[in-house]
């Protein structure tokens, strides 16, 4: 069975400030995707990394995907309120398309 | 990014009866959609995969006979979920997966849809 492991699960931080979420499995993925949840709504396409060792970057937000496509990273650069939400990570699998989620990380954003 | 729109947004339900959710692709077809359900403040859990012209696929321990699912066409699935209990009260999500003829193969959720059953 594969598994992602997403941590932290909850952050509270200033804004301003840099965080970094993580996503590890012992599995390969074909493909990796982050998203954002707000509350009642839909996840929210981030971005998709399917290259070993490829970084991508949107704005203050930097993903990361590990040479061997096992693990994956977000980092945001200078929080703002704004950023406040649920981020998902989701592993993709090459075979049938279905998606393996992490547990999520609730971050918070303090003014 | 894609666009999948799901309907109703929201229902409310009395026990016993039973409520459909639809799920469109408005900009591109997508032959494998698939269904999701989420606690508060959880990740989504995946219920099944719906498959245009066949049979869905449902995840161990999810009742095919109480969750059905139905993929018509190449741009609607309908989850129905089958006299309702209050249990059954959640978020459920779809989403639509775009093969968009490229190395990236992404999954674009819809906005889900708040059950809740008396």
């Amino acid at each position: 069975t594969q598994l992602l492991e997403q941590s932290p699960q909850f952050l509270s931080i200033q804004e301003g400030e840099n965080l970094t979420v993580y996503c590890n499995s012992s599995s390969v993925f074909s493909s990796l995707q982050w998203y954002r949840q707000e509350p009642g709504e839909g996840p929210v396409l981030l971005v998709t990394v399917v290259t070993g060792g490829e970084v991508k970057k949107l704005k203050r937000l930097t993903f990361q995907f590990g040479d061997a496509r096992k693990d994956s990273s977000l980092h945001i650069t200078a929080a703002q309120t704004g950023d406040t939400g649920l981020y998902l990570c989701a592993g993709a699998s090459s075979n049938t398309g279905k998606l393996i989620f992490g547990q999520g990380t609730t971050l918070q954003v303090k003014p | 990014g894609a666009v999948v729109s799901q309907h109703p947004s929201r229902v409310i339900c009395k026990s016993g009866t039973s409520v459909k959710i639809e799920c469109r692709s408005l900009d591109f077809q997508a032959t494998t959609m698939f269904w999701y359900r989420q606690f508060p403040k959880k990740s989504l859990m995946l219920m099944a995969t719906s498959n245009e012209g066949s049979k869905a696929t449902y995840e161990q321990g999810v009742e095919k006979d109480k969750f059905l699912i139905n993929h018509a066409s190449l741009t609607l699935s309908t989850l129905t979920v089958t006299s309702a209990h209050p249990e059954d009260s959640s978020f459920y999500i779809c989403s639509a997966r775009d093969l968009g003829g490229g190395q990236e193969d992404t999954q674009y959720f819809g906005p889900g849809t708040r059950l809740t059953v008396l």
